[in-house]
């Protein structure tokens, strides 16, 4: 069983949409990233968090440390969205990745 | 805020040839940087671990013959792929642990032939 696992695998909506991607993790964590990797590999990093909620323009993260779970909501989805959005736990320096999530986002 | 600067980008080479892949950390002493591979559709993988001015920390499995690591400034971390093989293409990443979280280098895809 994987450390992070993220939900779902393969996303796809349509431009405008509102979007929730799901991070649960087993281990005890000091941060919880969350990830955005452009088709072309690069990677991003959009969100650390600790506690409660982030917000920065259209995307917004929560976590939920008693229940060990976390979630990417991005609102108002637009093509430029579409990526693959990765989770990572990290304790201390190590990090635990989700297997990613892809996300397209329809004109 | 941080970034860390990665070159190549893309870099193609023939089998048995080796690959320096260079991060630097632009505006912030990266102290430790950590190396990732990720191949096709799976998750980025840990390789090691590299602080500066001591000898890197490798992830069981990757061999520290092969995947060479130098952090010989508290700006520059480089890894060399040696006598590389079809297997090695992947993309490999970079990260380093700055003052409000981790930035990552936009990462080198290697294909080698």
């Amino acid at each position: 069983k994987n450390e992070v696992e993220q939900s779902p695998q393969n996303l796809t909506a349509q431009e405008g949409e509102f979007i929730t991607i799901n991070c649960s993790y087993s281990v005890g964590i000091s941060a919880l990233h969350w990830l955005q990797q452009h088709p072309g590999g690069g990677i991003v990093s959009l969100f650390m968090l600790s506690s409660g909620k982030k917000k920065h323009g259209r995307l917004i993260a929560t976590i939920n440390i008693q229940e060990k779970h976390s979630s990417l909501h991005i609102t108002a989805s637009h093509p430029r969205d579409s990526a693959v959005y990765i989770c990572a736990a990290t304790t201390g320096n190590q990090f635990y990745f989700g297997t990613g999530t892809s996300l397209t986002v329809i004109p | 805020g941080a970034v860390v600067s990665q070159h190549p980008s893309r870099v193609i080479c023939k089998s048995g040839t080796s690959v320096k892949i260079e991060c630097r950390s632009l505006d912030f002493q990266a102290t430790t940087m950590f190396w990732y591979r990720q191949f096709p559709k799976q998750s980025l993988m840990l390789m090691a671990t590299s602080n500066e001015g001591s000898k890197a920390t490798y992830e069981q499995g990757v061999e520290k013959d092969k995947f060479l690591i130098n952090h010989a400034s508290l700006t520059l971390s480089t890894l060399t792929v040696t006598s590389a093989h079809p297997e090695d293409s992947s993309f490999y990443i970079c990260s380093a642990p700055g003052i409000n979280g981790y930035t990552f280098g936009s990462g080198t895809r290697l294909t080698v032939v």
